[in-house]
């Protein structure tokens, strides 16, 4: 069975002060890992999808990268406005729907 | 602009009521999912559909009802035999390409008391 492990459940950064997110994964094949970003009350965003070991995808903050057993989200140098929950999911090659992380919230103070 | 919508986004509903969510995209999307969102827990997937007329049981699937006449429109029925309904209900879509990302919309809230 696929799972899908995020940690830390919480994070809280000062501004500029970078860090990184955990998403630790076990599956039967794995056909893509992906990134969304969530704020309170809204459906997910849609980040990027990595697809095989050693790729890497930027966008503006945000780098993430995926090894044979996990991803990371790194983000550097946070503003206020990367507060959210940050949540992970895999699609394995026999699976059809995404299996989701329990998330990662982010706060970041000014 | 091309979404998936998803109403009304707060629902009330007394205990022993069945109640329909509605979810509607303009996408063109073939695939389309319903996720549920518990505090604490990451989404788990209820049901999922690849095309219309056609859909199959996600993980949680018990007490819930779907059905897919249209590709635009797959409304779920959360009926009187779920047992914990209140929750934040989210869903999605996606193209025929099964390494595509999921679009979701912006959920409805769900209290039944």
């Amino acid at each position: 069975e696929d799972q899908v492990t995020q940690s830390p459940e919480a994070l809280r950064l000062q501004e500029g002060e970078s860090s990184s997110l955990n998403c630790s994964y076990t599956v039967s094949g794995l056909r893509g890992l992906f990134w969304y970003r969530q704020d309170p009350g809204k459906g997910p965003e849609f980040l990027f999808t990595l697809y095989s070991a050693g790729e890497e995808k930027e966008k503006e903050r945000l780098k993430a990268t995926l090894t044979k057993k996990e991803s990371f989200l790194h983000i550097t140098a946070p503003k206020p406005e990367d507060s959210a929950t940050y949540l992970c999911a895999v699609l394995s090659n026999s699976g059809y729907a995404l299996n989701f992380g329990k998330g990662t919230s982010l706060l970041v103070t000014p | 602009d091309g979404g998936i919508t998803q109403s009304p986004k707060y629902l009330f509903r007394k205990e022993g009521q069945n109640v329909t969510l509605s979810c509607e995209q303009n996408l063109n999307h073939d695939a389309m999912y319903w996720y549920r969102q518990d505090p604490g827990q990451g989404l788990r997937l209820i049901y999922y559909s690849q095309i219309v007329n056609d859909f199959q049981k996600g993980d949680i699937a018990e007490g819930y009802s779907v059905s897919r006449e249209k590709k635009e429109s797959f409304p779920l029925t959360v009926t009187s035999a779920q047992k914990n309904p209140t929750a934040f209900y989210l869903c999605a879509s996606t193209d025929r390409g099964r390494k595509s990302p999921l679009h979701f919309g912006n959920g409805t809230r769900l209290t039944v008391t």
